[in-house]
């Protein structure tokens, strides 16, 4: 089956700094990447996702790069703010339509 | 309001219990999954269904039951057989299968 590999697993910025956060995929069949959102004690929400075809996705600070060939994407948070601060997760779509997930990482924005 | 509610929030179980977390959803969405959450780790899929009167096992189904008789309804029983069942358990739903999925609040399970 697909396996989601996610670094860093914790990530300090400074407010203002910008965080990378990146994930690896094995299934080269995969081709849906959502990133989700999950602030203590709360469910995940959607904050961006892509799809094999593009290679890149933006959403005002938020963005999204995919390498279908290195089988590996990443987010890119710029101007990041305290309310930044929260557990990140990837999770790239399986040949049988479920999402698999990376391990998070738990980013903290340093006001 | 459209979305996801999970209940209760937080859900105590005795030894020897089973118990049963609510999950609904008013989106119209056909596929519905059970997630359990464990500290530092991922999301572990525990059973998904993509139609009503069908669902599936998922990596970790072992010590779960599920049932879908209505599309806005997938309640998840934490049966006696799980013997490590303290996690935060999350539902999610999707129009259709490999579709974006929106997830609920989540039931925090502990043992007593």
């Amino acid at each position: 089956g697909e396996n989601v590999e996610q670094h860093p697993s914790t990530l300090s910025v400074q407010e203002g700094d910008s965080a990378v956060i990146k994930c690896t995929y094995s299934d080269s069949a995969s081709n849906y990447f959502p990133w989700y959102k999950q602030e203590l004690g709360k469910g995940p929400q959607l904050i961006i996702d892509i799809r094999s075809n593009v290679g890149e996705k933006k959403d005002q600070r938020i963005a999204v790069t995919l390498n279908k060939t290195a089988k590996h994407f990443s987010l890119h948070i710029t101007e990041t703010q305290p309310e930044d601060s929260a557990v990140y997760f990837c999770a790239a779509s399986g040949f049988l339509g479920q999402f698999y997930f990376g391990t998070g990482t738990s980013l903290t924005v340093i006001p | 309001d459209g979305g996801i509610t999970q209940s209760p929030k937080y859900l105590f179980r005795k030894e020897g219990q089973n118990v049963t977390l609510s999950c609904e959803q008013n989106l119209n969405h056909d596929a519905m999954y059970w997630y359990r959450q464990d500290p530092g780790q991922g999301l572990r899929l525990i059973y998904y269904s993509q139609i009503v009167n069908d669902f599936q096992k998922g990596d970790i189904a072992e010590g779960y039951s599920v049932s879908r008789e209505k599309k806005e309804s997938f309640p998840l029983t934490v049966t006696s057989a799980q013997k490590n069942p303290t996690a935060f358990y999350l539902c999610a739903s999707s129009f259709r299968r490999s579709e974006t999925q929106y997830f609920g609040p989540g039931t925090r399970l502990l043992v007593l």
